[in-house]
């Protein structure tokens, strides 16, 4: 696609929920990266796949979280049993294998009632 | 991964020149420096990148001394609309681990 898509735009779900974020990275691009942040704050390394490999998945904030990706395109982050503290936007972005370029979506805005 | 040091928040003017410095003391030879906008509710948005020297766009200007141990994005002429949070990121090429600084809250005022 033109850009990294990302759904559903917003989510609130209740607490103890499981909830499924996508992301469609820009054709191509081998290299992606989730994030997450919170209102107010930075952006949170969660996990990165190159391909359908993730080499490092020490971002994940817990066992609650799990994240992948098929078809070296698009990928899912999961979250198990939703806190009310997983409430944050979850943001993607894609590179290119060789790109220097990151490329993030709009995000997928959770809220955990 | 080159660690990150910018200031936390800048305020400036509208029609001002402004200059945010990020501080990169272990960059490593094949990293680039890439900076992003953040607006709220959006997602970041890539500005401009450089290796080295005098990177200059359409909206910016990034300045990158010989050492290349700090770069200074420089934003001419802002107006209100310049407001939001700019990263400053150090990396190599695509697939890898990224981790981003704070950040820099730029507000711009009349």
């Amino acid at each position: 696609g033109a850009g990294v898509s990302q759904s559903p735009s917003n989510k609130v779900t209740e607490k103890g929920k499981d909830v499924e974020l996508r992301c469609d990275p820009i054709s191509g691009h081998t290299a992606l990266y989730w994030y997450r942040q919170s209102l107010g704050q930075g952006l949170e390394f969660l996990i990165y796949f190159q391909g359908n490999s993730a080499p490092d998945k020490s971002g994940l904030p817990s066992d609650r979280f799990s994240a992948e990706r098929t078809g070296g395109s698009v990928s899912t982050l999961t979250i198990q049993r939703t806190q009310q503290e997983d409430s944050a936007v979850y943001l993607c972005a894609s590179s290119s294998s060789q790109g220097n370029t990151i490329y993030f979506g709009e995000g997928s805005w959770l809220t955990v009632v | 991964l080159a660690k990150t040091t910018q200031p936390i928040s800048m305020d400036s003017y509208e029609g001002q020149e402004v200059n945010i410095t990020c501080s990169h003391n272990n960059i490593a030879t094949n990293d680039y420096i890439t900076w992003y906008q953040q607006f709220p509710s959006q997602g970041p948005r890539f500005i401009i990148q450089g290796y080295k020297t005098k990177v200059t766009n359409e909206v910016a200007s990034l300045f990158i001394p010989a050492d290349r141990k700090s770069s200074t994005l420089s934003l001419p002429r802002v107006s209100l609309s310049d407001t939001a949070v700019y990263y400053c990121l150090v990396h190599t090429g695509g697939g890898n681990k990224l981790t981003f600084g704070t950040g820099t809250q730029l507000k711009v005022e009349l």
